[in-house]
């Protein structure tokens, strides 16, 4: 089956540790993207790819830092010096970028630091 | 500033009944807007979209009605059903833009 996917779906993390979120897609879509979603909020995006080794800030990308080494992944490490990790983080992959073309969403991962 | 705005958090209806799901933009550049539904634990779905060359498209028991000169887009469902049940996102994008602008939200609960 075809699809996206993230693991864990809840993660607990202590202040200080650092974690990466996972995201891995099957669907040979060239980009992917990282979004987090607050109490509220919609989902705002943090980091975008749409090639490998290509990555671009999104709206709130200040604290994050990626790398896209291979087409079917594009994980999250986020640190401490992330003020506020706490969140809901989808990933999401589309054929291209833009509009016009719709974005598969993984089932999301809530990481909750403490 | 939020520029896609989802004015309403929550919306209820009786099932059958038609649920009008409302979103305004500010970025009169957006040009292309879509609708994506998200049930609990999951990952958003796309649902339905449309061009700002239209000013509506229908894909079954979904209609979306753009007014571009009141930058705003509402999502009909008629007739609701209870699996209807769930967070809709309104968004926005620049035709091939680098990414799409969600709204916050609606919850929308569709009662037997």
């Amino acid at each position: 089956d075809g699809g996206i996917t993230q693991s864990p779906k809840y993660l607990f993390r202590k202040e200080g540790q650092n974690v990466t979120l996972s995201c891995e897609q099957n669907l040979n879509h060239d980009a992917m993207y990282w979004y987090r979603q607050d109490p509220g909020q919609g989902l705002r995006l943090i980091y975008y790819s749409q090639i490998v080794n290509d990555f671009q800030k999104g709206d709130i990308a200040e604290g994050y830092s990626v790398s896209r080494e291979k087409k079917e992944s594009f994980p999250l490490p986020v640190t401490s010096a992330q003020k506020n990790p706490t969140a809901f983080y989808l990933c999401a992959s589309s054929i291209g970028t833009g509009g016009a073309y719709e974005q598969y969403f993984g089932p999301g991962t809530r990481l909750t630091v403490t | 500033d939020q520029q896609v705005k989802q004015n309403s958090p929550s919306l209820s209806v009786q099932e059958g009944r038609i649920s009008i799901l409302n979103c305004d933009y500010t970025n009169s550049m957006f040009d292309y807007f879509l609708w994506y539904k998200k049930y609990p634990a999951e990952g958003p779905t796309f649902l339905i979209s449309i061009s700002s060359i239209k000013d509506k498209n229908e894909d079954g028991r979904f209609t979306v009605f753009l007014n571009k000169s009141a930058k705003h887009l509402s999502l009909h469902i008629v007739p609701s059903q209870p699996g209807d049940s769930a967070v809709y996102f309104c968004a926005a994008s620049y035709n091939y833009g680098q990414n799409i602008v969600f709204g916050p939200g609606t919850r929308l609960s569709v009662l037997p």
